[in-house]
């Protein structure tokens, strides 16, 4: 059970747009701690898509935004593409049990 | 470019120790923290600690305190992760990752180093 919860699943057509909750708590998102996303392509390392909740790394597309509200995190994808096909992992910090970094479970995306 | 190299695929015996390891390049290795995440197979990732070269200062995720140790040797640029003792359940791809404080986002990610215990 992850301390961030996120959609085991999700998926849409080419050209849609999707996505992905990560709820947390007051003890992590809700506190104030920034969300940042990953993408892990099939057999590759994850990637960094977001940090500091909505900022993109040079090289990512416009196409993935990040936003932050209370205690949830999303990531949207606009014009979806079948390479953005993947495994999506929402990660903040929790201040509970002495302080830990936290992912979330993963969502799998598929583009149909 | 900044790299994360990590040490390759080992098989190994229930019982048995193991060192991997995370070499990196291209960037100040003491100016960055180096983390490293478990993914067990078919499920997601998971926090197991983090250290930073400059200091030896290294905290660690409650579940896996006491299983693991993490070290560095700055001299080489090169982070580790090691196990006294294996069990089955250690079986999974170890990443390591850099980061700019020890609760920020990583970025990048080494290639995973694939470890199979068995008997």
């Amino acid at each position: 059970q992850s301390v961030l919860t996120q959609p085991p699943s999700v998926s849409g057509a080419p050209g849609q747009r999707v996505t992905i909750s990560c709820t947390g708590s007051s003890s992590n998102i809700g506190a104030g701690y920034d969300v940042h996303w990953y993408q892990q392509l099939p057999g590759t390392a994850p990637k960094l898509l977001i940090y500091g909740n909505s900022n993109r790394p040079s090289g990512v597309p416009d196409r993935f935004s990040g936003s932050k509200s209370g205690t949830s995190a999303s990531l949207a994808i606009t014009g979806l593409q079948a390479e953005d096909e993947a495994d999506y992992y929402c990660q903040s910090y929790d201040s509970s049990l002495s302080g830990s970094l936290v992912f979330g479970g993963g969502t799998k995306l598929t583009v149909l | 470019e900044v790299q994360l190299v990590q040490s390759g695929a080992e098989v190994k015996k229930p019982g048995e120790s193991l060192k991997i390891s995370c070499k990196g390049s291209g960037y100040s290795f003491t100016s960055y923290w180096i983390g490293w995440v478990r993914q067990m197979p078919g499920k997601g990732l998971e926090w197991m600690g983090i250290i930073y070269p400059g200091d030896s200062d290294t905290r660690y995720s409650p579940s896996f305190q006491g299983q693991v140790t993490i070290s560095a040797d700055k001299s080489i640029s090169t982070a580790y992760l090691q196990w006294s003792s294996l069990k089955a359940s250690d079986t999974a791809m170890y990443y390591c990752a850099r980061s700019v404080g020890w609760i920020n986002w990583f970025d990048p990610w080494g290639q995973g180093t694939l470890v199979t215990v068995s008997s």
